[in-house]
């Protein structure tokens, strides 16, 4: 199964805007690229996912390397609500339990 | 907007017994999921459900577990006689399409139970 790599934290200060990387080396040419986030005594919430060509919807975009090796989440307005642990994840036409969360990025937002 | 329903929020079980986690899932929704999560510790995959049977089950998912879509609506988990390792927080989920083929997993709030 394809891993993915992220750091345990991050921060950034409110309002600002936070690009969250996630590597990717051993990525198949048909794995999408998912972002789940989990607020503070929450269940996970989708945040978007892309294959190839750079995503944007209401609550982030996704950058997508050409190589597609690597990617980026990026908040455009980090908020005290967006502080979460978000995850990574890849996978394409795999069973549910390749929907596997790791340990994924700490966010901290500061006021 | 929709969202998946989960009941009880919290419960406090004796080791041995039994124990039913209730789980409503958004209406239009083919496709569902049971995760959990020990505290502190990482979203683990236990099961999912699908046109009403197992599609797949984790090592966690042993045969002290089972899942039931009872009434069209609701998707139970029941663990049939806790124990200590039980205790966590347990998520349903729900999908239209498969995550496999990128679905969007919706997530409940989560039951949390505590086995004494």
């Amino acid at each position: 199964d394809a891993k993915t790599t992220q750091p345990n934290s991050m921060e950034s200060n409110e309002e600002e805007p936070v690009h969250l990387p996630c590597n990717h080396s051993t990525i198949s040419g048909t794995d999408y690229i998912h972002w789940y986030r989990q607020l503070p005594s929450q269940g996970p919430e989708y945040v978007i996912h892309g294959l190839t060509s750079n995503v944007n919807n209401r609550m982030a975009s996704l950058a997508i390397a050409e190589d597609r090796k690597s990617s980026t989440l990026i908040l455009h307005r980090a908020t005290l609500r967006d502080a979460a642990v978000y995850y990574c994840i890849l996978g394409y036409q795999t069973g549910a339990n390749n929907l596997f969360f790791g340990t994924g990025t700490r966010l901290t937002v500061i006021p | 907007e929709p969202e998946v329903t989960q009941t009880p929020s919290h419960q406090v079980t004796q080791m041995g017994q039994e124990v039913i986690l209730r789980c409503v899932p958004i209406s239009n929704h083919l496709y569902f999921y049971w995760y959990r999560q020990i505290l502190g510790q990482k979203v683990e995959f236990l099961v999912s459900f699908y046109n009403n049977e197992i599609s797949e089950k984790s090592e966690i998912f042993d045969d002290q577990f089972s899942v039931e879509r009872p009434d069209g609506s609701n998707f139970t988990l029941k663990i049939r006689s806790t124990k200590l390792e039980d205790s966590a927080m347990y998520f349903c989920a729900s999908s239209v399409i498969s995550w496999g083929n990128t679905g969007e997993l919706f997530f409940g709030e989560g039951s949390r139970l505590t086995v004494l």
